[in-house]
């Protein structure tokens, strides 16, 4: 089975752009999370989504939003990008009822 | 909501010593997974082990949810297993909090 993937995995966006980010989960899986990982604030949880809905909220600022389509991939969008929003964003998929999370490659991202 | 702390932060050790790593949380957990982070960024899954002990190879894992802490065994450290290592816990399906880490350097 291919693993979670994710694209890109690099990119570089000046301050006040928007970005989208998007995540492929294994086959069969449908729940899609995303996470941000910074040196400063480590992983921190963003969202999840699970059948097309947003089952669950990190305290991130409504500038970070997402959505899932129906075959379950997923995009994070950020938008009027500010240097703090430079990290390694990490999608994560699993299987329906089963807690055990695979982790995609990430994309960096470096907003300058 | 859920502390995670995780011990040492950084461990240094010679090939082929045994090393253990801890984790902690502060309320109780339906799940917790460890993870190794690559140099690349890719978490890797280790184990899924919200209670009881696990081993896969020369790794093994035990939680005691009851007393709110994991531990992380690895045996006969090679310089692959050079990383970090996180701890991570939930409640909901889908959302974890992870631990700050603990950074493995493993010397030839």
């Amino acid at each position: 089975k291919a693993g979670v993937t994710q694209t890109p995995r690099y990119l570089i966006k000046t301050r006040g752009q928007q970005v989208t980010l998007s995540c492929s989960p294994i086959s069969g899986h449908r729940s899609v999370s995303w996470y941000q990982q910074t040196p400063g604030q480590g992983l921190q949880f963003l969202f999840e989504y699970f059948s097309e809905t947003q089952r669950n909220k990190g305290n991130f600022p409504g500038r970070f939003s997402g959505r899932q389509f129906s075959n379950s991939r997923s995009e994070m969008n950020v938008s009027t990008l500010e240097l703090g929003d430079s990290a390694l964003y990490l999608c994560a998929s699993s299987f329906p009822y089963q807690e055990t999370q695979y982790f995609g490659p990430g994309t960096r991202l470096l907003v300058l | 909501g859920i502390q995670v702390e995780q011990s040492p932060p950084d461990l240094i050790l010679q090939e082929g010593a045994n090393s253990t790593l801890r984790c902690n949380f502060s309320d109780s957990v339906n799940n917790l997974q460890w993870f190794h982070q690559n140099p690349w960024g890719q978490l890797i899954n280790l184990f899924y082990i919200p209670s009881g002990t696990k081993q896969n190879g020369r790794l093994s894992a035990t939680t005691v949810a009851t007393e709110r802490y994991s531990l992380l065994y690895i045996s006969s450290s090679q310089t692959t297993d050079s990383g970090v290592y996180f701890c991570a816990v939930g409640t909901n399906a889908g959302k974890s909090t992870f631990g700050d880490g603990t950074t493995l350097t493993v010397k030839p």
